[in-house]
């Protein structure tokens, strides 16, 4: 079956570093997304990985390994600002038909 | 706001009767998605068109919703006899082909 995986919720403190794993079993993929979304807005767009490895864009990174089916999104530096819910989202075969996670929810705590 | 517009954001509505959200995409965008949002998980793929051809549906999509994109522009859904479980978040997003997603803010409905 078709399957994504992320924690319901994690807590950090400002200023401090918070990785979110996902984990999936899809069967196509061409691409994993990452989109922050605040409570009651549109999701946003964060990051795009199609190929393993790590891609860095300022405090947010994304990290994807095909073979293990796993990406982490790693927020350094976290602010108040970075409260919301973490979407991991994989790129089926139909481009822009993706498959959500249910999200993660992060509360950043002074 | 060059974003994507989409309206009404909120719609209270009685079982049984018809709605219509519509979507206005970003104006160089020829792909336009519908997806659907409840409480606590991530929104699922509804539909998409590329400029006014609907290319996809999904199961989730039963018979009483219908999609439209006429002049590959703004696009429309329409809910016919909505029943409690079509309360949701129903969000529309665009993108140029293989671009990232851009969504709307979403249209609310609540079915009582």
């Amino acid at each position: 079956g078709q399957n994504i995986d992320q924690p319901t919720e994690m807590t950090a403190t400002e200023g401090a570093i918070v990785q979110i794993n996902c984990t999936y079993q899809t069967s196509g993929f061409n691409g994993l997304f990452w989109y922050q979304q605040h409570a009651g807005e549109a999701p946003t767009f964060l990051s795009y990985n199609v190929l393993d490895g790590l891609e860095e864009k300022g405090r947010f990174s994304s990290f994807l390994s095909r073979s293990k089916g796993y990406s982490y999104l790693l927020l350094k530096e976290l602010q108040m600002k970075d409260s919301a819910s973490y979407l991991c989202a994989v790129q089926g075969d139909s481009w822009g038909k993706l498959q959500f996670g249910a999200g993660t929810q992060v509360v950043v705590t002074p | 706001d060059t974003g994507v517009s989409q309206n009404p954001r909120h719609k209270i509505t009685k079982r049984g009767q018809n709605v219509t959200f519509r979507c206005d995409p970003i104006s160089e965008h020829n792909r336009l998605y519908w997806y659907r949002q409840t409480l606590g998980q991530g929104p699922e793929f509804l539909t998409y068109f590329q400029n006014e051809a609907q290319l996809e549906k999904s199961r989730l999509l039963s018979d009483r919703f219908s999609a439209e994109r006429p002049k590959g522009s703004f696009s429309t859904l329409e809910i016919q006899r909505t029943e409690q479980g079509d309360s949701a978040m129903y969000l529309c997003a665009s993108s140029v082909p293989a671009g990232e997603l851009f969504f709307g803010e979403g249209s609310r409905l609540t079915v009582l």
